[in-house]
């Protein structure tokens, strides 16, 4: 079975710092892997996904992942943080069979402080 | 393009009412999911129905919960005799091509559920 877990469930890093979101995944296939963001009141907005074409992904507004299969991470990175990035961040795993729902992490808040 | 809607965004009903909440999905996207988000934790699978298929139920919490979808257009969320612990977002999806793993799923806003 999958499962996807994501290390802190609230990370706070100041303006302009870098902003690194940790996910470790757990799939006896090949995967693919997704972050959405979620701003307050809103849906999940997809930022970027891993399709086996290449193991650095890059996103929306700024954010990129990387795919480490030794060590099943796919951990989401931006360079340096603005206020705008303050959100949730779910990481999420599926299946290469394909016709099944996405499996969630619990969720990373980001704070950033000014 | 219209995205995923989701009505109403928020319901506030009594413990023991029933409730129904209304997704409609991007045009032309034959998978539609249900997920719930309860506070503080990541979205846990409802159903999930792609086309004519029969409906992938293995996420309902329990035979209070229900749903339906018409074709591939609108889909229905029932929850009979709700209970408090029912209280979450419930977040629907849409996408075009499920059968590649690939494939995004689209969210809606929300409902927003408070059982009192």
């Amino acid at each position: 079975a999958q499962s996807v877990t994501q290390l802190g469930s609230h990370v706070s890093v100041s303006e302009g710092a870098l902003v690194l979101l940790r996910c470790n995944y757990s799939s006896s296939v090949p995967p693919y892997l997704f972050w959405y963001v979620q701003y307050p009141n809103q849906g999940l907005q997809l930022l970027l996904k891993y399709t086996s074409a290449a193991t650095l992904v890059k996103g929306i507004n700024g954010f990129e992942a990387e795919f480490k299969k030794s060590e099943t991470s796919f951990h989401l990175t931006k360079p340096s943080a603005h206020m705008s990035d303050a959100a949730e961040y779910f990481c999420a795993v599926r299946d290469g069979s394909g016709n099944t729902p996405l499996v969630f992490g619990k969720g990373t808040r980001l704070s950033v402080i000014a | 393009g219209a995205g995923v809607s989701q009505s109403p965004s928020n319901k506030v009903t009594e413990k023991g009412k029933d409730v129904e909440l209304r997704c409609d999905p991007i045009s032309g996207h034959t998978a539609l999911y249900w997920y719930r988000q309860r506070l503080g934790q990541g979205l846990e699978f409802l159903i999930y129905f792609q086309g004519n298929s029969a409906p992938d139920k293995s996420g309902l919490p329990s035979d209070r919960f229900s749903a339906e979808r018409t074709g591939e257009s609108v889909s229905t969320l029932t929850i009979q005799r709700t209970q408090q612990e029912d209280s979450a977002v419930y977040l629907c999806a849409s996408s075009l091509k499920p059968s590649i793993g690939a494939d995004t799923q689209y969210f809606g806003p929300g409902t927003r559920l408070t059982v009192l």
